[in-house]
Protein backbone atom coordinates (compact mmCIF):
# COMPACT_ATOMS: atom_id res chain seq x y z
CA UNK A 1 0.00 0.00 0.00
CA UNK A 2 0.94 3.67 0.16
CA UNK A 3 3.46 4.74 2.13
CA UNK A 4 4.55 7.99 3.39
CA UNK A 5 8.49 8.73 3.47
CA UNK A 6 10.21 11.22 5.72
CA UNK A 7 13.64 12.28 5.54
CA UNK A 8 16.10 12.87 6.95
CA UNK A 9 15.71 10.57 9.57
CA UNK A 10 17.61 12.69 12.45
CA UNK A 11 18.19 16.23 12.49
CA UNK A 12 20.91 17.81 15.04
CA UNK A 13 20.45 21.64 14.54
CA UNK A 14 21.99 24.25 16.46
CA UNK A 15 19.74 26.49 18.53
CA UNK A 16 18.42 29.35 16.69
CA UNK A 17 18.94 27.84 13.45
CA UNK A 18 16.64 27.50 10.93
CA UNK A 19 15.75 23.58 9.81
CA UNK A 20 13.47 21.47 7.11
CA UNK A 21 12.22 18.20 7.73
CA UNK A 22 10.33 16.64 4.21
CA UNK A 23 7.29 13.94 3.80
CA UNK A 24 7.14 12.31 0.42
CA UNK A 25 4.43 10.12 -1.27
CA UNK A 26 3.67 7.61 -4.12
CA UNK A 27 0.35 8.25 -4.75
CA UNK A 28 -1.83 12.11 -4.19
CA UNK A 29 -3.19 12.38 -0.81
CA UNK A 30 -6.18 13.75 0.23
CA UNK A 31 -5.03 15.37 3.25
CA UNK A 32 -1.76 14.97 5.10
CA UNK A 33 -1.26 15.65 9.10
CA UNK A 34 1.77 16.53 11.35
CA UNK A 35 2.90 15.15 14.96
CA UNK A 36 4.85 15.44 17.55
CA UNK A 37 6.32 12.77 19.92
CA UNK A 38 7.85 14.23 22.67
CA UNK A 39 11.03 12.18 24.35
CA UNK A 40 9.08 9.49 26.49
CA UNK A 41 5.63 10.65 24.91
CA UNK A 42 2.81 10.16 22.96
CA UNK A 43 2.42 12.05 18.82
CA UNK A 44 0.47 14.86 19.51
CA UNK A 45 -1.65 16.35 16.66
CA UNK A 46 0.26 19.16 15.35
CA UNK A 47 -1.96 20.44 11.76
CA UNK A 48 -4.06 18.61 8.66
CA UNK A 49 -3.32 20.43 5.35
CA UNK A 50 -5.97 19.69 3.07
CA UNK A 51 -5.82 21.75 -0.09
CA UNK A 52 -2.78 21.98 -2.57
CA UNK A 53 0.04 24.53 -2.64
CA UNK A 54 -1.84 25.04 1.33
CA UNK A 55 0.47 26.51 3.64
CA UNK A 56 -0.30 27.30 7.57
CA UNK A 57 1.66 28.79 10.35
CA UNK A 58 2.00 28.00 13.75
CA UNK A 59 4.56 30.06 15.72
CA UNK A 60 7.80 29.62 14.60
CA UNK A 61 6.67 26.38 12.38
CA UNK A 62 5.93 26.38 8.49
CA UNK A 63 3.88 23.79 7.06
CA UNK A 64 3.43 23.26 3.63
CA UNK A 65 1.22 21.07 1.18
CA UNK A 66 2.79 20.75 -2.30
CA UNK A 67 0.95 21.22 -5.56
CA UNK A 68 0.21 17.91 -6.34
CA UNK A 69 -0.58 16.68 -2.90
CA UNK A 70 2.62 14.23 -3.18
CA UNK A 71 4.57 15.52 -0.62
CA UNK A 72 5.01 17.85 2.19
CA UNK A 73 7.23 20.05 4.37
CA UNK A 74 7.93 21.24 7.85
CA UNK A 75 9.83 24.44 8.00
CA UNK A 76 10.81 25.39 11.59
CA UNK A 77 12.77 29.20 12.44
CA UNK A 78 15.32 29.68 15.41
CA UNK A 79 14.83 25.98 16.92
CA UNK A 80 14.21 25.99 20.66
CA UNK A 81 15.25 23.52 23.03
CA UNK A 82 11.46 22.85 23.29
CA UNK A 83 11.43 21.70 19.91
CA UNK A 84 13.24 18.57 20.76
CA UNK A 85 11.12 15.36 19.80
CA UNK A 86 9.87 13.48 16.58
CA UNK A 87 8.35 14.56 14.39
CA UNK A 88 6.20 12.09 12.30
CA UNK A 89 3.61 13.11 8.90
CA UNK A 90 0.85 10.58 8.21
CA UNK A 91 -1.95 10.28 5.36
CA UNK A 92 -4.52 8.54 4.82
CA UNK A 93 -4.81 5.07 2.94
CA UNK A 94 -7.43 5.53 3.89
CA UNK A 95 -6.50 4.32 7.48
CA UNK A 96 -3.83 6.61 8.84
CA UNK A 97 -0.36 5.82 7.67
CA UNK A 98 2.53 7.43 9.57
CA UNK A 99 5.87 8.37 7.77
CA UNK A 100 9.45 7.19 10.07
CA UNK A 101 9.57 10.76 11.37
CA UNK A 102 12.83 12.89 12.01
CA UNK A 103 13.91 12.94 15.23
CA UNK A 104 15.39 16.35 16.07
CA UNK A 105 18.07 17.09 18.86
CA UNK A 106 18.68 20.46 19.87
CA UNK A 107 23.19 22.03 20.53
CA UNK A 108 22.59 24.62 23.16
CA UNK B 1 -12.50 14.78 30.99
CA UNK B 2 -12.39 13.23 27.35
CA UNK B 3 -9.59 11.32 26.42
CA UNK B 4 -8.49 8.20 25.23
CA UNK B 5 -6.73 6.03 28.02
CA UNK B 6 -4.27 2.62 27.96
CA UNK B 7 -3.53 0.58 30.68
CA UNK B 8 -1.16 -0.19 31.93
CA UNK B 9 2.19 1.98 31.24
CA UNK B 10 4.63 -0.69 32.01
CA UNK B 11 3.85 -4.74 31.34
CA UNK B 12 5.93 -7.20 32.04
CA UNK B 13 5.03 -10.76 30.90
CA UNK B 14 7.14 -14.26 30.24
CA UNK B 15 7.53 -15.42 26.79
CA UNK B 16 4.92 -17.53 26.02
CA UNK B 17 2.63 -15.70 27.52
CA UNK B 18 -0.68 -14.29 25.77
CA UNK B 19 -1.17 -10.57 27.09
CA UNK B 20 -3.85 -8.13 26.39
CA UNK B 21 -3.17 -3.77 26.32
CA UNK B 22 -6.47 -2.42 27.21
CA UNK B 23 -7.81 1.05 25.03
CA UNK B 24 -10.82 3.32 26.18
CA UNK B 25 -11.53 6.45 24.76
CA UNK B 26 -14.26 8.40 25.63
CA UNK B 27 -14.21 10.79 22.82
CA UNK B 28 -17.65 8.89 20.58
CA UNK B 29 -14.72 7.94 17.59
CA UNK B 30 -15.52 5.50 15.18
CA UNK B 31 -12.02 5.03 14.13
CA UNK B 32 -9.19 2.98 16.75
CA UNK B 33 -6.03 2.07 15.75
CA UNK B 34 -3.03 -0.17 17.29
CA UNK B 35 0.42 1.02 16.58
CA UNK B 36 3.82 -0.27 17.43
CA UNK B 37 6.75 1.63 17.78
CA UNK B 38 9.99 0.23 18.16
CA UNK B 39 13.18 2.30 19.76
CA UNK B 40 14.22 5.21 16.85
CA UNK B 41 11.54 4.00 14.48
CA UNK B 42 8.53 4.91 13.56
CA UNK B 43 4.47 4.06 14.17
CA UNK B 44 3.92 0.37 12.47
CA UNK B 45 0.04 0.12 12.22
CA UNK B 46 -0.89 -3.47 13.04
CA UNK B 47 -4.75 -2.97 13.46
CA UNK B 48 -7.62 -0.91 13.01
CA UNK B 49 -10.90 -0.57 13.35
CA UNK B 50 -13.87 2.06 11.29
CA UNK B 51 -16.93 0.66 13.09
CA UNK B 52 -18.03 -1.75 16.13
CA UNK B 53 -17.80 -5.21 15.14
CA UNK B 54 -15.23 -5.01 12.55
CA UNK B 55 -11.76 -4.44 12.22
CA UNK B 56 -8.76 -4.82 9.67
CA UNK B 57 -5.11 -6.11 9.63
CA UNK B 58 -3.18 -3.20 9.32
CA UNK B 59 0.74 -3.49 8.37
CA UNK B 60 2.45 -5.78 10.89
CA UNK B 61 -0.60 -7.57 12.39
CA UNK B 62 0.46 -11.24 12.55
CA UNK B 63 0.91 -12.45 16.50
CA UNK B 64 -1.31 -10.11 17.34
CA UNK B 65 -5.19 -10.16 17.46
CA UNK B 66 -8.40 -7.64 18.52
CA UNK B 67 -11.83 -7.17 19.16
CA UNK B 68 -14.11 -4.23 18.91
CA UNK B 69 -16.91 -4.84 20.77
CA UNK B 70 -17.85 -1.65 21.81
CA UNK B 71 -17.19 1.76 20.34
CA UNK B 72 -15.18 2.88 23.25
CA UNK B 73 -13.20 0.10 23.59
CA UNK B 74 -10.43 -1.93 21.21
CA UNK B 75 -8.33 -4.02 23.01
CA UNK B 76 -5.16 -5.72 21.84
CA UNK B 77 -3.92 -9.63 22.16
CA UNK B 78 -0.32 -9.85 22.02
CA UNK B 79 -0.05 -13.53 21.35
CA UNK B 80 2.96 -15.90 21.89
CA UNK B 81 2.83 -16.11 17.85
CA UNK B 82 4.89 -13.03 17.68
CA UNK B 83 8.27 -12.76 17.33
CA UNK B 84 9.54 -10.01 18.74
CA UNK B 85 6.91 -8.52 20.88
CA UNK B 86 8.78 -6.28 23.18
CA UNK B 87 8.24 -2.83 21.95
CA UNK B 88 5.92 0.29 22.70
CA UNK B 89 2.37 0.22 21.67
CA UNK B 90 0.09 2.82 21.01
CA UNK B 91 -3.82 3.45 20.59
CA UNK B 92 -5.14 5.92 19.02
CA UNK B 93 -8.41 6.62 17.79
CA UNK B 94 -10.07 9.38 15.49
CA UNK B 95 -13.72 10.66 14.34
CA UNK B 96 -13.73 9.22 10.73
CA UNK B 97 -10.78 6.80 9.50
CA UNK B 98 -7.84 8.93 8.11
CA UNK B 99 -9.35 12.20 7.36
CA UNK B 100 -8.98 13.64 10.84
CA UNK B 101 -6.74 14.32 13.86
CA UNK B 102 -5.81 11.08 15.34
CA UNK B 103 -5.25 11.60 19.07
CA UNK B 104 -3.38 9.30 21.05
CA UNK B 105 -3.41 7.67 24.42
CA UNK B 106 0.11 7.64 26.78
CA UNK B 107 1.01 4.16 25.15
CA UNK B 108 1.81 0.86 27.21
CA UNK B 109 5.40 -0.09 27.09
CA UNK B 110 5.62 -4.34 26.89
CA UNK B 111 8.86 -5.99 28.16
CA UNK B 112 8.82 -9.80 27.40
CA UNK B 113 11.65 -12.07 29.43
Amino acid sequence: GQQVMQIPQYQHVQEGEDFTTYCNSSTTLSNIQWYKQRPGGHPVFLIQLVKSGEVKKQKRLTFQFGEAKKNSSLHITATQTTDVGTYFCAGPRPELSFGAGTTVTVRA
Amino acid sequence: DGGITQSPKYLFRKEGQNVTLSCEQNLNHDAMYWYRQDPGQGLRLIYYSQIVNDFQKGDIAEGYSVSREKKESFPLTVTSAQKNPTAFYLCASSIKQGSTEAFFGQGTRLTVV
